[in-house]
């Protein structure tokens, strides 16, 4: 089946410092991909996303590539800041029985230290 | 202001007594879901709505309903809740999720405990 594994948290970063969050997918066909972050006590809001293989996301400074022979979707930011303190999901969606499905990641909570 | 709105916030129940979690949305979203997060899980889907009246199970659907009478609204029912449906639950909408009519918002979430 279709499944998102994201890198084990926490991530704990000083600011200024490269973040690089991993998630590899497991889908058949085309999926879309996605990055959410979910800022303490909110709901989850979208970052980023790519719909096809060699596609770049990028939002807040925060980027992704759609990279299709690593089933990759790995989420970079050059220099983090302590507001960037928040769980962030990457996901996939995919056609099951005719509908589009969300699959999503575990998480990964990044704390950023001033 | 594009919003989906989800009630209530916090809710502690005891096992066995119906209760109902709202959500609407004002954006005029075909597509509605519900999810719950646990540690370690992730966001996993109860249900899911296509438009009104056409509903499907998720990942997760035992010991809940979902009903979709009007476009915007979409309850999740928990007809005899039980301790291990305590966690956080999140109500979605979006236009749709393939090609570029992709984002999805959330609710600000359901902190539900069953005593």
């Amino acid at each position: 089946g279709n499944s998102v594994t994201q890198m084990e948290g926490p991530v704990t970063l000083s600011e200024e410092a490269f973040l690089t969050i991993n998630c590899t997918y497991t889908a058949t066909g085309y999926p879309s991909l996605f990055w959410y972050v979910q800022y303490p006590g909110e709901g989850l809001q979208l970052l980023l996303k790519a719909t096809k293989a060699d596609d770049k996301g990028s939002n807040k400074g925060f980027e992704a590539t759609y990279r299709k022979e690593t089933t990759s979707f790995h989420l970079e930011k050059g220099s983090v800041q302590v507001s960037d303190s928040a769980v962030y999901f990457c996901a996939l969606t995919h056609l099951s029985g005719g509908y589009q499905k969300v699959t999503f990641g575990t998480g990964t909570k990044l704390q950023v230290i001033p | 202001e594009a919003q989906v709105t989800q009630n209530p916030r916090y809710l502690i129940t005891v096992t066995g007594k119906k209760l109902t979690v709202t959500c609407s949305q004002n954006m005029n979203h075909e597509y509605m879901s519900w999810y719950r997060q646990d540690p370690g899980l992730g966001l996993r889907q109860i249900y899911y709505s296509m438009n009104v009246e056409v509903t499907d199970k998720g990942d997760v659907p035992e010991g809940y309903k979902v009903s979709r009478k009007e476009k915007r609204n979409f309850p999740l029912i928990l007809e005899s809740p039980s301790p291990n449906q305590t966690s956080l639950y999140f109500c979605a909408s979006s236009s749709g999720w393939g090609g570029d009519r992709t984002e999805a918002f959330f609710g600000q979430g359901t902190r539900l405990t069953v005593v």
